[in-house]
């Protein structure tokens, strides 16, 4: 069956950096765009950033833009966020989600003091 | 950026009820639209690509239409288990872009 587990969230000061990461299963992860998918606490969903399926092809939301790096490793089925200069309003859980059907369980990302 | 507005914000319905929630693009999108369903908790599911399509093992009672700027969602015979919140998604363009979340409460 589908697996896709997120994991590298924790709490980090303002202008602290983490890695995410989202080890995948169960499907042909390299015919899969990948997504990161944030959500704030009590808000909506915001899409943060993709690549393609070999990784030539990238995308960010604006307010990402020069402070995340996505990635991904095709022989290990895993895809990364890199967040650099993170910011309070960057706290949130991050889900990955493969295309429009698979979604990660998430990890919480919290910036703070 | 494409927005996408989703409407009623809220709804309440019975179970046995059946909804329909509606998603306008800001310009045209083509099919290029998917419903999620997201209980509280709980990471988002997929239940609708290229507007009307049902994912894999979603069932019948979901059902999607629309092109261009106006889609819709309706669920049918509402079970318990479908009280949530609904998104609507554009990938037609990056920005990819969801809509604001329609909350189904039961009534």
């Amino acid at each position: 069956q589908v697996q896709m587990v997120e994991s590298g969230g924790g709490v980090v000061q303002p202008g602290g950096s983490l890695r995410l990461s989202c080890v995948t299963s169960g499907f042909n992860f390299s015919a899969y765009g990948m997504h990161w998918v944030r959500q704030a606490p009590g808000k909506g969903l915001e899409w943060e950033s993709y690549i393609g399926r070999d990784g030539t092809n990238r995308y960010y939301v604006d307010s990402a833009k020069g402070r995340f790096t996505i990635s991904r490793d095709n022989s290990k089925n895993t895809v990364f966020l890199q967040m650099n200069s993170l910011r309070t309003d960057d706290t949130a859980v991050y889900y990955c989600a493969a295309g429009a059907s698979y979604w990660g369980q998430g990890t919480l990302v919290t910036v703070s003091s | 950026d494409i927005q996408l507005t989703q409407s009623p914000s809220s709804l309440s319905a019975s179970v046995g009820d059946t909804v329909t929630i509606t998603c306008r693009a800001s310009q045209g999108i083509s099919d290029f639209l998917a419903w999620f369903q997201q209980q509280p908790g709980k990471a988002p599911k997929s239940l609708i690509y290229a507007a009307s399509s049902l994912h894999s093992g979603v069932p019948s009672k979901f059902s999607g239409s629309g092109s261009g700027t106006y889609f819709t969602l309706t669920i049918r015979r509402l079970q318990p288990e479908d009280f949530a919140t609904y998104y609507c998604q554009q990938y037609d363009s990056f920005p990819i872009t969801f809509g604001q979340g329609t909350r189904l409460d039961l009534k």
